[in-house]
């Protein structure tokens, strides 16, 4: 699984957009972006992901430049339940041998008042 | 939405005991796994399940920790002997063949508490 690169933590006011960068220079062309939060310990919760092309739910939208070396996770009205560390995972949408996920340091994000 | 039940919420355990962690996957997963946090560290894979047998392990995946699915709906963990270290979080995860928002799903865990 391609390397990922987080800023370890970033603040964000509440009511606005919550930009955060992943880079990933190492990604393959079988190779998804995941984005996964953690809020205070709780299980790892899954947000978006996407391969090439731009995704937007209901909770988030991802953007990935266009040579996919690097991604940008859009909360687009941050509350101050969205604080938590955020996970940027590469890897492929499956394998065979099995679909572990590879955690690293997360962005931890602190959303204010 | 379905859900990765895991009990108990919280064990506590003397140093040297066995302990085992039990989880409920979502019904209609393939794939079943197991991660643990410790305080203050990363997220770290542990062990998958895939057919009734280990998929794919990590290094602490030793042999003081073993994985059953002694039926249709539990999958557990357990952990031989407990030392201090162990002391963690223990997050049971199950996915389908791909990773998507339904078919990879964690639980809220298990914090074990080795004393």
């Amino acid at each position: 699984d391609a390397k990922t690169t987080q800023p370890p933590s970033m603040d964000c006011a509440e009511g606005r957009a919550a930009n955060l960068p992943c880079n990933h220079s190492t990604i393959s062309g079988n190779e998804y972006v995941y984005w996964y939060r953690q809020i205070h310990s709780q299980g790892p919760q899954y947000i978006i992901h996407g391969l090439k092309n731009n995704e937007t739910n209901e909770m988030a939208s991802l953007i990935i430049t266009e040579d996919r070396k690097s991604s940008t996770l859009i909360l687009p009205h941050a509350t101050l339940r969205d604080t938590a560390v955020y996970y940027c995972i590469v890897r492929v949408a499956y394998s065979a041998a099995g679909n572990k996920l590879t955690f690293g340091g997360g962005t931890r994000v602190l959303v204010k008042p | 939405e379905p859900e990765v039940t895991q009990t108990p919420s919280h064990q506590v355990t003397q140093m040297g005991q066995e302990v085992i962690l039990r989880c409920v996957p979502i019904s209609n997963h393939l794939y079943f796994y197991w991660y643990r946090q410790i305080l203050g560290q990363k997220v770290e894979f542990l062990v998958s399940f895939y057919n009734n047998e280990i998929s794919e392990k990590s290094e602490i995946f030793d042999d003081q920790f073993s994985v059953e699915r002694p039926d249709g709906s539990n999958f557990t963990l357990k952990i031989r002997s407990t030392k201090l270290e162990d002391s963690a979080m223990y997050f049971c995860a199950s996915s389908g063949t791909t990773i998507d928002r339904v078919s990879y799903t964690f639980g809220s865990g298990t914090r074990l508490t080795v004393v």
